[in-house]
């Protein structure tokens, strides 16, 4: 099963509105992380938010907000005034802590979703 | 700041061929790790370091191997390349385990 699903391939919204992008996470631990990232088109990986699961309160970074719904295990990205530069790819990623038997040094990605900020 | 910085940023390799990735951190980060990208995909990790002298297995090592001489540096190798290793390769390092990841700019591999 994956551990990070992303479900929408690709988004649009229009300049100046909201947009929420989807991520769902599998894991059996009760400590753990969950990290979006941004790649633009010109390839580079630049860390926007993050949520650990012991965290109460919702992660917010300036325009950015994570939805985080733990009984859902959901963790949706939130991206407010949407401005054409944030048109990009978007990766949710998880670290999950000792007891999955994995690890707590590597982040495991989702596919991603393609945003398109539209004038 | 230079962060991590990563060479070639491009290569195109035959098959067979082999080839190092360089890799280098100069914000003395312990753990860094080695992700390729395919297209359309998330990243999947090759190999990851969390100090000088320890390396270990990510998701998708074969056809790779790493070493860690260094706080500074963390190459990866290919040996043998094939066209199946055609990707996008990302290093990256963070400071403590579970922490946020800092990225180099990628290196595009081609594999004919």
């Amino acid at each position: 099963a994956q551990k990070i699903t992303q479900t929408q391939p690709g988004m649009f919204v229009q300049e100046k509105e909201a947009v929420t992008l989807d991520c769902t996470y599998d894991t059996s631990d009760q400590s753990y992380g969950l990290f979006w990232y941004k790649q633009p088109s010109s390839g580079e990986m630049i860390f926007l938010i993050y949520q650990g699961s012991y965290d109460e309160q919702n992660a917010t970074e300036g325009r950015y907000s994570l939805n985080f719904q733990k009984a859902r295990k959901s963790a949706n990205l939130v991206i407010s005034a949407s401005q054409l530069g944030d048109s990009a790819m978007y990766f949710c990623a998880m670290r999950e802590g000792w007891n999955s038997g994995g690890s707590n040094y590597k982040l495991t990605f989702g596919k991603g979703t393609l945003l398109t900020v539209n004038p | 700041n230079a962060g991590v910085t990563q060479t070639p940023k491009f290569r195109i390799l035959k098959i067979g061929q082999s080839m190092t990735l360089q890799c280098a951190q100069d914000m003395n980060h312990n753990y860094m790790y080695w992700y390729r990208q395919d297209p359309g995909m998330g990243l999947k990790l090759i190999y990851y370091s969390v100090g000088a002298g320890i390396t270990d297995k990510g998701e998708v090592p074969n056809g790779y191997n790493v070493s860690r001489s260094t706080t500074e540096d963390f190459p990866l190798r290919l040996e043998l390349a094939a066209p199946s290793q055609t990707s996008v390769y990302f290093c990256a390092s963070s400071s403590r385990e579970g922490e946020k990841l800092f990225f180099g700019s990628g290196t595009q591999l081609s594999v004919l």
